[in-house]
């Protein structure tokens, strides 16, 4: 089982849709985990952090799902801005492990 | 505030000639990383520094070098260029291991 894994898509959704992505994780030490937006080419930008059990950004939720070992995000009211590339990063021990998912990709059409 | 600074932007190399990446952080971070991102393929660490004065091989060293040369600045050095090395190549900080990381811009490499 890969260290990371999610869904690549592409996820194609209208303006105002709501969606989720999913990401599992294998380790189950992993302590810390990080949601990031990379538009094409660019430096991946920190969307959200998640110690505990979840965290909520406008609009924008993460739940983490210990038992199962997955972390989703989710996302209201898709902007056309909202299109980019979702990276997981679930974090354990040490800064080597520190592991990125390939990412989801998202376009939100008009 | 200028975050994370990488230079140079874009770069194109003959197989076998050699350069280094420079990175510079302003935030105080301690831990400074290098990765790599192949097209369509998610980041890949190749090396990392906890802290000032060490660092460690991460999943893809082989081919760089590094150096923390202070608290604010990691470089990557390529000895001989590779065309398997073409990528582009992210300087990121982060205060600890488990907290987020601040990313540069980027460095476009292409090697021929």
């Amino acid at each position: 089982r890969k260290e990371v894994e999610q869904d690549p898509g592409p996820f194609n959704v209208p303006e105002g849709a709501t969606v989720a992505f999913n990401c599992t994780y294998s380790n189950s030490a992993s302590q810390s985990f990080f949601w990031y937006r990379q538009d094409c080419r660019k430096e991946p930008k920190l969307l959200m952090s998640v110690y505990s059990s979840g965290n909520e950004d406008g609009r924008f939720t993460a739940q983490l799902n210990r038992a199962s070992q997955y972390i989703s995000l989710l996302i209201r009211d898709s902007k056309l801005s909202d299109s980019a590339t979702y990276l997981c990063v679930p974090g354990f021990g040490s800064a080597r492990q520190l592991t990125f998912g390939s990412g989801t990709q998202l376009t939100v059409l008009p | 505030n200028a975050g994370v600074t990488q230079t140079p932007k874009f770069q194109v190399l003959k197989t076998g000639q050699s350069m280094t990446l420079q990175c510079a952080q302003d935030m105080n971070h301690n831990s400074m990383y290098w990765y790599r991102q192949d097209p369509g393929m998610g980041l890949r660490l190749i090396y990392y520094s906890a802290s000032e004065g060490t660092t460690d091989k991460g999943e893809v060293p082989n081919g760089y070098n590094v150096s923390r040369l202070n608290k604010r600045e990691f470089s990557l050095r390529l000895e001989s260029a590779a065309p398997s090395q073409t990528s582009v190549y992210f300087c990121a900080s982060s205060e600890r291991w488990d907290s987020p990381l601040h990313f540069g811009n980027g460095t476009r490499l292409t090697v021929t």
